[in-house]
């Protein structure tokens, strides 16, 4: 049981570079969540996904896409880096939102630099 | 102001001492509160939840929720090195009709002295 693992781990992009970060869970969680954590400003929301298929905004949407093709999988994508999207980003799933023994269940997280 | 608030510390405690952490927050419909924990460069850990206002106890660790005051609490007992790490606080409740939220505080950072 891998839980929730993300690919790359690190990666280094040019401002305008474009770039998909993967992740994957295997737990057959039906949400999944896009978080970028910054110094002083903790986990931001950038998309979720209730399930296959469906994608929503979060907090800080702007400049990422995602997608959600497979239940497993969640994709985040940057279609032209900015400095501004140097951060960690964690991806999370979790059985569904609003419960009361509602668990998320983070990645390792990916270190982006933009230069 | 911020929804959650969480002093950033960091926080430097001696080995076996009491620590407390804190947040207060400012919506009144969260109902869940949770604990997260995160190791450097690692993600954030479930450590503990609480539902509505109460007390929970779990091993050295005990979640406090007064919902009255807006104020959630974390302690942990005898303190040891392997706690250090930065916590975070969450919290979840249902905002409109169907619409559920789900924060988390910026965390604060715990070093334990050996």
């Amino acid at each position: 049981n891998a839980g929730v693992t993300q690919t790359p781990k690190f990666r280094v992009l040019k401002t305008g570079q474009s770039m998909t970060l993967l992740c994957a869970q295997d737990m057959n969680h039906e949400y999944m969540y896009w978080y970028r954590q910054d110094p002083g400003m903790g986990l931001r929301l950038i998309h979720y996904s209730v399930g296959e298929g469906t994608t929503a905004k979060g907090e800080v949407p702007d400049g990422y896409n995602v997608s959600r093709l497979k239940k497993q999988n969640f994709l985040l994508g940057l279609e032209s880096a900015a400095p501004s999207q140097t951060s960690v980003y964690f991806c999370a799933s979790s059985y569904s939102a609003g419960v009361s023994t509602d668990t998320q269940y983070f990645g390792p997280g990916t270190r982006l630099t933009v230069l | 102001q911020k929804e959650v608030e969480q002093d950033p510390g960091p926080l430097s405690v001696p080995e076996g001492a009491i620590v407390s952490l804190n947040c207060t927050y400012s919506n009144s419909a969260f109902q869940y509160f949770m604990w997260y924990r995160q190791y450097s460069r690692k993600g954030p850990e479930l450590l503990m939840y609480t539902y509505s206002s109460g007390n929970k106890e779990d091993g050295r660790f005990t979640a406090q929720v007064d919902k009255s005051s807006k104020y959630i609490s974390l302690f942990i007992r005898d303190s040891q090195p392997s706690d250090s790490a930065t916590y975070l606080c969450a919290m979840s409740g249902k905002i409109t009709s169907g619409t559920y939220k789900y924060i988390f505080g910026t965390g604060t950072r715990l070093k334990v002295l050996a």
